[in-house]
């Protein structure tokens, strides 16, 4: 149980262009959700956390309008990365957590590559 | 907010020997640890996590020793193997059963484990 999974796992876009990435939840109902970026060989930076049915919280220096989160329902939410730069080239990997769990679940991460 | 530090960040012992990573953290108030193997391009998987009413968890090899009024953390893993080499995440939360319960990761260690 508790399978989180993400959709692209890789996705090569061009610079300007924005891109969505899908998280869910398989098999439970997550209240929350968390949004991580890694960069090669760094530890994994929150960059929001998103309540169903709520406005994401932004982490300092995390740029709202270019990294557009939404969560509508129990089991999906949305990272759009909007004008996509080659610095925006990472990993991003979300995580899912029910209602007053304390275990975050992770998704397999989406690796973005901005050319 | 909440600060972790990680120590070493590159770990390299012989097959068989034992690794200990130590982790410390700012904010008295968190009072969940876990402890994340990522291997490259993969998901952060638990091994093993520890609340603050308790001053030691053990799981076969791995155990976790937590030191409340130090605010530091460490993980232990005896007869150490090939397979155990990956980075190493630890993390701090503050938990209340609310809507944010965001986890603070350490800067990783990278074990090696030398066959």
């Amino acid at each position: 149980g508790a399978v989180v999974s993400q959709h692209p796992s890789w996705v090569i876009c061009k610079s300007g262009t924005s891109v969505k990435i899908e998280c869910r939840s398989l098999d439970f109902q997550a209240t929350t959700m968390f949004w991580y970026r890694q960069f090669p060989k760094q530890s994994l930076m929150l960059m929001a956390t998103s309540n169903e049915g709520s406005k994401a919280t932004y982490e300092q220096g995390v740029e709202k309008d270019k990294f557009l989160i939404n969560h509508a329902s129990l089991t999906l939410s949305t990272l759009t990365v909007t004008s996509a730069h080659p610095e925006d080239s990472s990993f991003y990997i979300c995580s899912a957590r029910t209602s007053g769990g304390v275990e975050q679940y992770f998704g397999p991460g989406t690796r973005l590559t901005v050319t | 907010g909440e600060n972790v530090e990680q120590h070493p960040s590159t770990l390299s012992v012989q097959e068989g020997d034992s690794a200990v990573i130590k982790c410390t953290y700012s904010d008295s108030a968190s009072n969940y640890f876990p402890w994340y193997k990522q291997e490259l391009g993969k998901r952060p998987q638990l091994i093993i996590d520890i609340r603050s009413n308790v001053g030691e968890k053990k799981d076969q090899r791995i155990a976790v020793t937590l030191n409340k009024t130090a605010k530091h953390f460490s993980l232990h893993i005896t007869e150490t193997q090939p397979e155990d080499s990956a980075v190493y995440f630890c993390a701090a939360s503050l938990n209340y059963g609310g809507a944010t319960n965001k986890l603070i990761f350490g800067t990783g260690t990278l074990l090696a484990v030398q066959p």
